[in-house]
C-alpha cells in the first residue's frame, strides 16, 4: 500500500515560469513533509519541510503548501531555473521525533527548459 | 568536513554472495536508516536504527542485515536471500530532533 503518492512521472517547465509538483498522502498519523532534489547517481538533498499543524511554509524561491483536509501537499518553485531540473520527492514522517521514518513518494522528473 | 560517506560507489558481485555496504557518519547523529532506490519506485525503507545496538526492521528487510556497534557507523549486508539485489543504495542519518535526514551518496550494487 503506498502512503505517498506522486502521481506526476514528469514535468516540463519553461525558464522563469512556475513548477507545480504534486504529492498525496493517505495515513493521517504522518506529523511532517519535506521535499527533497535529487541528481542521478547521488543522494538526495534536503529543500524544505511543513508540520502537519501549518498550511505553508516559505524559503527563497520554494514553497510548500499543505492542505490536510485533502491530504495533498504541493511544491512551488518561483521563478524555475535550469538547474532546478532534477527529480523531486516527497516525503512524510512517521514515528515522531524518536524514529523519524521517512515514506517517499515515487518522484516527478521536473526538466526546466532555457 | 561533516558528512555521510557511503563507499564503495560502484560494487559489483556474483549472484549468491553475500556483500556489505559500508556506511559512516560524522554528524554525531543518533538516528540512521538505508534505503533502496529502484527506477519508478522512489525511496524505500529498509532498516533503521536510533541508537547503538538497537535497530528495526523497515518496509523491506527481507534479505538484508545491519549492525549498529557504534554510533558513525551502520552497515548493511545484502544476502543471498534478497531476490533481486541489483539497486541504488542510500544511507541517511538524522539529528535527535530534526526532521530532516541527510543522506550519503549512494552505492549502486549490481549483480551478475
Amino acid at each position: 500500500d503506498q502512503q505517498v503518492k506522486q502521481n506526476s512521472p514528469s514535468l516540463s517547465v519553461q525558464e522563469g515560469r512556475i513548477s507545480i509538483l504534486n504529492c498525496d498522502y493517505t495515513n493521517s498519523m504522518f506529523d511532517y513533509f519535506l521535499w527533497y532534489k535529487k541528481y542521478p547517481a547521488e543522494g538526495p538533498t534536503f529543500l524544505i519541510s511543513i508540520s502537519s499543524i501549518k498550511d505553508k511554509n516559505e524559503d527563497g524561491r520554494f514553497t510548500v503548501f499543505l492542505n490536510k483536509s485533502a491530504k495533498h501537499l504541493s511544491l512551488h518553485i518561483v521563478p524555475s531555473q535550469p538547474g532546478d531540473s532534477a527529480v523531486y520527492f516527497c516525503a512524510a514522517r512517521s514515528g515522531g521525533t524518536s524514529y523519524g521514518k521517512l515514506t517517499f513518494g515515487q518522484g516527478t522528473i521536473l526538466t526546466v527548459h532555457p | 568536513d561533516g558528512g555521510i560517506t557511503q563507499s564503495p560507489k560502484y560494487l559489483f558481485r556474483k549472484e549468491g554472495q553475500n556483500v556489505t555496504l559500508s556506511c559512516e557518519q560524522n554528524l554525531n547523529h543518533d538516528a540512521m536508516y538505508w534505503y533502496r532506490q529502484d527506477p519508478g519506485q522512489g525511496l524505500r525503507l529498509i532498516y533503521y536504527s536510533q541508537i547503538v545496538n538497537d535497530f528495526q526492521k523497515g518496509d523491506i528487510a527481507e534479505g538484508y542485515s545491519v549492525s549498529r556497534e557504534k554510533k558513525e557507523s551502520f552497515p548493511l549486508t545484502v544476502t543471498s536471500a534478497q531476490k533481486n539485489p541489483t539497486a541504488f543504495y542510500l544511507c541517511a542519518s538524522r539529528k535527535q530532533g530534526a526532521v530532516e535526514a541527510f543522506f550519503g551518496q549512494g552505492t549502486r550494487l549490481t549483480v551478475v
